[in-house]
């Protein structure tokens, strides 16, 4: 069973911060937080990833709460082209197995 | 980045026929590959993690003898559907990990299977 649970869906403005959250209460000490996402009938592209700290690349910023039972999601400025299936997963390090939850399905609004 | 390829994008076949799909590591190597199948309006399901040079490990309920997976090279992962039926019909997506990667997977663009 996937390890997180995510709202099914939102949307958001166009311009605007898309915040997508992800509850990951049983998560273990050697879990990363993955995130990718998937837009129609493509693979899953990777957007970001972190075990403790907040992480920003230029794509997103990952933030961590400090018990790590859940994150956030941050796409700061989010365009038409991000509309996709988000999907956050937890794996220990080392293994790489992904078990895919139900994902939250993001829909950008003009 | 990282690039996977999958072969083909799209196939139609005959119900009892086999079917091959192929996973390429195009600038990396990857010693694990793991491949998917995903329904319509569903979430990505893991079948298997193929291992470079040994046998694939499948998750529970999955047929090895249906699925069979094949990872000769450090490049190279197929997934061929053996007597495809209608049920079979989905999307495969494969991922692969980089060798010393610090951990995202790469996936592919996915293989759409139609079996009539």
């Amino acid at each position: 069973d996937a390890k997180t649970t995510q709202p099914t869906s939102m949307d958001c403005a166009e311009g605007r911060a898309a915040n997508l959250p992800c509850n990951h209460s049983t998560i273990s000490g050697n879990e990363y937080v993955y995130w990718y996402r998937q837009i129609h009938s493509q693979g899953p592209q990777y957007i970001i990833h972190g075990l403790k700290n907040n992480e920003t690349n230029e794509m997103a910023s990952l933030i961590i709460t400090e018990d790590r039972k859940s994150s956030t999601l941050i796409l700061p400025h989010a365009t038409l082209r991000d509309t996709a299936v988000y999907y956050c997963i937890v794996s220990p390090s080392g293994t790489y197995k992904y078990i895919f939850g139900t994902g939250t399905r993001l829909k950008v609004l003009a | 980045g990282a690039v996977v390829s999958q072969h083909p994008s799209w196939v139609i076949c005959k119900s009892g026929t086999s079917v091959k799909i192929e996973c390429r590591s195009l600038d990396f190597q990857a010693t694990t590959m793991f491949w998917y199948r995903q329904f319509p309006k569903q979430s990505l399901m893991l079948m298997a993690t193929s291992n470079e040079g040994s046998k694939a490990t499948y998750e529970q309920g999955v047929e090895k003898d249906k699925f069979l997976i094949n990872h000769a090279s450090l490049t190279l992962s197929t997934l061929t559907v053996t007597s495809a039926h209608p049920e079979d019909s989905s999307f495969y997506i494969c991922s692969a990990r980089r060798v010393g990667a610090s951990g995202e997977l790469f996936f592919g663009e996915g293989s759409r299977l139609t079996v009539l």
